[in-house]
């Protein structure tokens, strides 16, 4: 049981590139969540999907997009990176309705945008 | 929305004390409330949690004390160890979480 799994964990961008990062979670959970950590700040929410086929925006959404693929994974894709988006990017289930239960976290995914 | 801050960005503490770490919350609706403990380069982890029909809960080591006339939780540690250094934050719950930017607990031995 590994609970919530992010890929890559490290990731260097160029200004302008592209990525996904990937999120599976194997706890059955119907919510999940995509949060950024910077220095100082609290974790803050980029976008969530409350169950299958859902997805809604969060405090910070501008410049990112999502996908549920299914109810296992969640994906976070920055079309064009920017150097504002250098961060610790978090993906986090829950098994409750939305925002009700425990958050499971990831270990993380590193990102520096140069 | 809601407002959430921690009142120590750091606090040192010596092995076998209690430690003691405060959080404010500003709007009096968040009902769920979390403590979650970070170590470098992990993932938060889940430490209590207590609901808004309480005002403490006890865990092994741990106790979560709210005070919702004041918008406060605390979060205590008995006998603080070193494995128990790490950086704490409290959530608070609102339509969805709101995080405070957590205090880092330091263990001296």
């Amino acid at each position: 049981n590994a609970g919530v799994t992010q890929t890559p964990k490290f990731q260097v961008l160029k200004t302008g590139q592209s990525m996904t990062l990937q999120c599976a979670q194997d706890m059955n959970h119907n919510s999940m969540y995509w949060y950024r950590q910077d220095p100082g700040m609290g974790l803050r929410l980029i976008y969530y999907s409350a169950s299958e086929g859902t997805t809604d925006k969060g405090e910070v959404p501008n410049g990112y997009n999502v996908s549920r693929l299914n109810k296992r994974e969640f994906s976070l894709r920055l079309e064009s990176a920017a150097p504002s988006q250098t961060s610790v990017y978090f993906c986090a289930s829950s098994g409750s309705g939305a925002n009700t239960g425990e958050l499971f976290f990831g270990e993380g995914s590193r990102l520096t945008v140069l | 929305g809601e407002s959430v801050g921690l009142h120590l960005p750091t606090l040192s503490v010596q092995e076998g004390d209690n430690s003691i770490i405060n959080c404010a919350y500003s709007n009096s609706a968040s009902d769920y409330f979390i403590w979650y403990k970070q170590e470098s380069g992990k993932g938060p982890q889940f430490i209590i949690d207590i609901r808004s029909n309480m005002d403490k809960r006890q865990g092994q080591r741990v106790t979560v004390l709210l005070n919702k006339t004041v918008k406060h939780l605390s979060l205590q540690i008995a006998a603080t160890q070193p494995g128990d250094s790490a950086v704490y934050f409290c959530a608070a719950n609102h339509n969805k979480f709101y995080f405070g930017s957590g205090t880092k607990l330091n263990v001296k031995p």
